[in-house]
């Protein structure tokens, strides 16, 4: 149980084009889903929270116009990196947290690799 | 201070012993711990959380609490080399509902 899938699990574009990425909860729902940056050798940085059927809260410093996300239903987010940049190459990584939990533990799924040219 | 604290290592032990890992945390209040672990290029996996003062165990791991010294550690039993990994702590605090990642130690398990 507790599967969460992301589609593409890596994407080469060119600069200035926009990429999306999906975040699906497979076998439960998800009131909230978050979403994650992580550069090679560092840890994870929360870029936002995203919660269904209202508008994501960013975090500092991330750029709400970039990185557009959509929670349209309990069990898919969006992440849409829009006019993307070389230096917006990373590992991208959403997580969700199941409607029944117990301890607002989440679950992540296993990253898109974006590699901006 | 960062509000979640590990030794960026690497922990090395042979294989068979016991590895600890530590995590201090600054928020008081926090309510929930974590430990995650995350091989090389892939997303973290959830292996066990903890909210009681005390020891958890689940199979080979067992977690520690104390929030009076406001730490938690992880304990991996008989390592194996397929436990190098890096394992991430995190910790969601009293107002909130997000976690916050402490910046992993990893580990290296040598046969």
């Amino acid at each position: 149980g507790a599967v969460v899938s992301q589609h593409p699990s890596w994407v080469i574009c060119k600069s200035g084009t926009s990429v999306k990425i999906e975040c699906r909860s497979l076998d439960f729902q998800a009131t909230t889903m978050f979403w994650y940056r992580q550069f090679p050798k560092q840890s994870l940085m929360l870029m936002a929270t995203s919660n269904e059927g209202s508008k994501a809260t960013y975090e500092q410093g991330v750029e709400k116009d970039k990185f557009l996300i959509n929670h349209a239903s309990l069990t898919l987010s969006t992440l849409t990196v829009t006019s993307a940049h070389p230096e917006d190459s990373s590992f991208y990584i959403c997580s969700a947290r199941p409607v029944t939990y117990s301890s607002y533990e989440q679950y992540f799924g296993p990253g898109t690799r974006l590699t901006v040219t | 201070q960062k509000e979640v604290e590990q030794n960026s290592g690497p922990l090395s032990v042979p294989e068979g012993a016991i590895a600890s890992l530590n995590c201090t945390y600054s928020d008081r209040g926090s309510q929930s711990f974590f430990w995650y672990r995350q091989y090389s290029g892939k997303s973290p996996e959830l292996i066990m959380f903890i909210y009681s003062n005390g020891d958890k165990e689940d199979g080979r791991f067992t977690a520690q609490l104390n929030k009076a010294s406001q730490y938690v550690s992880l304990l991996i039993r008989d390592s194996q080399p397929s436990d190098s990994a890096t394992y991430l702590c995190a910790v969601l605090k009293a107002a909130g509902n997000k976690l916050t990642f402490g910046g992993g130690t990893r580990v290296l398990v040598k046969p």
